[in-house]
């Protein structure tokens, strides 16, 4: 059957840490995967996107890679901060579709 | 100057009532999506639009029944209300007009979050 995964498990870590969150997907050939942000109450927002044939995206401190060997993202947060807990989405999309089947989310906490 | 708007926030009903949901975009965008959210935090897809057209409607129940009246519009109807349809739900606009449209990062709505009685 097809699956996104992302660990259901809260990530607890220590200001000024590298976070990284995985994104893992079975039975899909995604033409891009993006990665989002949700904060309690409110609606997800889009932080990056990298393509099917594109091994790593960076965007401040914000980096993903793509592996499609491995049906695997990695999403990772340098010199992480307390305002960076949030919970974050990832969510694929396959070529020629409107649709994004979406991740149910890994919750981040930077303790300061 | 809010992008993608939703009313109500909160939704309180009774079981069997008929409620809806009104969503707007002021980005210009062709696209627009209503997706669920349930007590697990998954968001699923239910319907889009694009330029007033259904073009995804996944595997809901016949009891929602989603209104184009222009592209700036998606509102989301719901009859017969049932204890599980409780949920956040998530209005989306997307772009997707350029060559590169399907690449189109999805802008969300604030939620509304509904509770059946």
């Amino acid at each position: 059957s097809q699956k996104i995964e992302q660990n259901s498990e809260a990530l607890n870590i220590q200001e000024g840490k590298t976070a990284t969150l995985t994104c893992n997907y079975t039975n899909y050939s995604p033409a891009y995967l993006q990665w989002y942000r949700q904060d309690p109450g409110r609606g997800p927002v889009f932080l990056l996107l990298i393509r099917e044939n594109e091994k790593e995206k960076r965007k401040e401190r914000l980096k993903v890679t793509f592996d499609t060997t491995l049906k695997q993202s990695l999403f990772h947060i340098t010199a992480s901060q307390p305002a960076d807990s949030a919970t974050y989405l990832c969510a694929i999309r396959m070529d020629s579709s409107y649709k994004l089947i979406f991740g149910s989310g890994t919750r981040l906490l930077v303790r300061p | 100057d809010t992008a993608v708007s939703q009313t109500p926030k909160y939704l309180v009903t009774q079981m069997g009532n008929d409620k809806s949901i009104k969503c707007e975009q002021n980005l210009g965008h062709d696209t627009m999506y209503w997706y669920k959210q349930d007590s697990k935090k998954f968001l699923k897809i239910m319907f889009s639009y694009n330029n007033k057209e259904l073009i995804i409607n996944e595997t809901v129940p016949n009891r929602f029944s989603p209104k184009s009246p222009d592209k700036a519009h998606l509102n989301l109807h719901i009859n017969s209300l049932e204890l599980g349809d409780s949920a956040v739900y998530f209005c989306a606009s997307s772009q997707d007009r350029t060559s590169g449209a399907l690449y189109n990062e999805q802008f969300f709505g604030p939620g509304t979050r509904l509770t059946v009685l």
